[in-house]
């Protein structure tokens, strides 16, 4: 059963425009989200994270928001750039942080 | 700095063959992990484990197993290869501890390796 799910497998974008990715959780004690970039061939690096305690965490041009009552949390790239193109997946875990789920992921593309 | 190195990249089994993918952190990390990720599927964990000596199951134990004698290594193993463990292997280890404050939990990955059973 698929606790984290990101629904759109792919988005294409122009450069400079804003790209946001869409992240869905089923269960409700997850308390801590982190989204991973992944290129070809190499494993995912982190990203950017946030708390249950917060609605919203910017770091440059990345922002993710936390929706506790959806269920939901998005990630926003402004202006987003033709080396942000990769794999994003989304993850969370419970109060221990021993367990992550990940979701499917979401391929984005920026077009020059 | 190395980070997590895995080894093999690339690697085909015959049905009923074993092997061992081997994964090694020098960030002197406590916990560890093994992903596998199918085609058009997210990661899905195999094993962790918390420390040296203690290793526990994730969402897709079946059919491998685990070991942790030092902090560093952290190796997979296949017994019996079957098709369905076609795919792409991630291991990652993280600190305790966030690396900075509000940050915490961040795993960090190897290069992955393919493995196809044939």
């Amino acid at each position: 059963d698929q606790q984290v799910k990101q629904n759109s497998p792919s988005l294409s974008v122009q450069e400079g425009r804003i790209s946001i990715l869409n992240c869905d959780y089923t269960n409700s004690m997850f308390d801590y989200f982190l989204w991973y970039k992944k290129y070809p061939a190499e494993g995912p690096t982190f990203l950017i994270s946030i708390s249950s305690i917060k609605d919203k965490n910017e770091d440059g041009r990345f922002t993710v928001f936390l929706n506790k009552s959806a269920k939901h949390l998005s990630l926003h790239i402004v202006p987003s750039q033709p080396g942000d193109s990769a794999v994003y997946f989304c993850a969370a875990s419970a109060n221990t942080g021993n367990q992550f789920y990940f979701g499917t992921g979401t391929s984005l593309t920026v077009i020059p | 700095n190395a980070g997590v190195t895995q080894t093999p990249k690339f690697r085909i089994l015959k049905i009923g063959q074993s092997m061992t993918l081997q994964c090694t952190q020098d960030m002197n990390h406590n916990y560890m992990y093994w992903y596998r990720q199918d085609p058009g599927m997210g990661l899905k964990l195999i094993y962790y484990s918390v420390g040296a000596g203690i290793t526990d199951k994730g969402e897709v134990p079946n059919g491998y197993n685990v070991s942790r004698s030092t902090t560093e290594d952290f190796p997979l193993r296949l017994e019996l290869a079957a098709p369905s463990q076609t795919s792409v292997y991630f291991c990652a280890s993280r600190p305790r501890t966030g690396v900075s404050r509000g940050v915490r939990w961040i795993q960090y990955f190897g290069a992955g390796t393919r493995l196809s059973v044939l």
